[in-house]
């Protein structure tokens, strides 16, 4: 299967601030993109996801873009907080398969 | 998400052992899924299966098996052939239709003594 390229591989951010973690991918089968956030020593946790018939998704501080055209989609986190700092992992969903990014390390400097 | 259970959550391999990692679910999914974490590199696929007594490779799947005689239990066995077996090792689980998120457990930790 076809992978996904995510960046940056880290963030830093002061709290308050807002975070923007991007990823592409190449084929134009995928459908479906979910994004998990894992904290320290902890299970990778879905926090939003988008389907390839929308163009964008809210909830609360977190947003999800997707670009079917230019095949790149996009995690903005809104009035970051510490406790957002994590590990962010965007992936894609092509049938039945499932492709994740490297990760991103985003930290919420206070 | 209490409804897959991973355990242990730390684990040792001596040279040339096999060991078992143990993946239990109790959430009806039919899908499971086996992945490697190593720092820098996301997540990679070893395994995966979409029903009871069937299973595919994944992109890494060399020293590894696994069994799926309940739909309830995926166990994952690294095997004396998988030289670099260090890892952080995520189990997940779904529903097996198009566009359905993944549930993670806890991950076990696998060190060579």
């Amino acid at each position: 299967g076809e992978n996904v390229e995510q960046h940056p591989s880290t963030l830093s951010v002061q709290e308050g601030d807002s975070a923007v973690i991007k990823c592409t991918y190449s084929d134009s089968a995928s459908n479906y993109f979910p994004w998990y956030k894992q904290e320290l020593g902890k299970r990778p946790q879905l926090i939003i996801d988008i389907r390839s018939n929308v163009g964008e998704k809210k909830d609360q501080r977190i947003a999800v873009t997707l670009n079917k055209t230019a095949k790149h989609f996009s995690l903005h986190i809104t009035e970051t907080q510490p406790e957002d700092s994590a590990v962010y992992f965007c992936s894609k969903y092509n049938n039945n398969d499932m492709r994740f990014g490297a990760g991103t390390r985003l930290t919420v400097k206070p | 998400d209490g409804g897959i259970t991973q355990s242990p959550k730390y684990l040792f391999r001596k040279e040339g052992q096999n060991v078992t990692l143990s993946c239990e679910q109790n959430l009806n999914h039919d899908a499971m899924y086996w992945y490697r974490q190593d720092p820098g590199q996301g997540l990679r696929l070893i395994y995966y299966s979409q029903i009871v007594n069937d299973f595919q490779k994944g992109d890494i799947a060399e020293g590894y098996s696994v069994s799926r005689e309940k739909k309830e239990s995926f166990p994952l066995t690294v095997t004396s052939a998988q030289k670099n077996p260090t890892a952080f090792y995520l189990c997940a689980s779904s529903i097996f239709r198009q566009n359905q998120p993944q549930h993670f457990g806890d991950g076990t930790r696998l060190s060579i003594l």
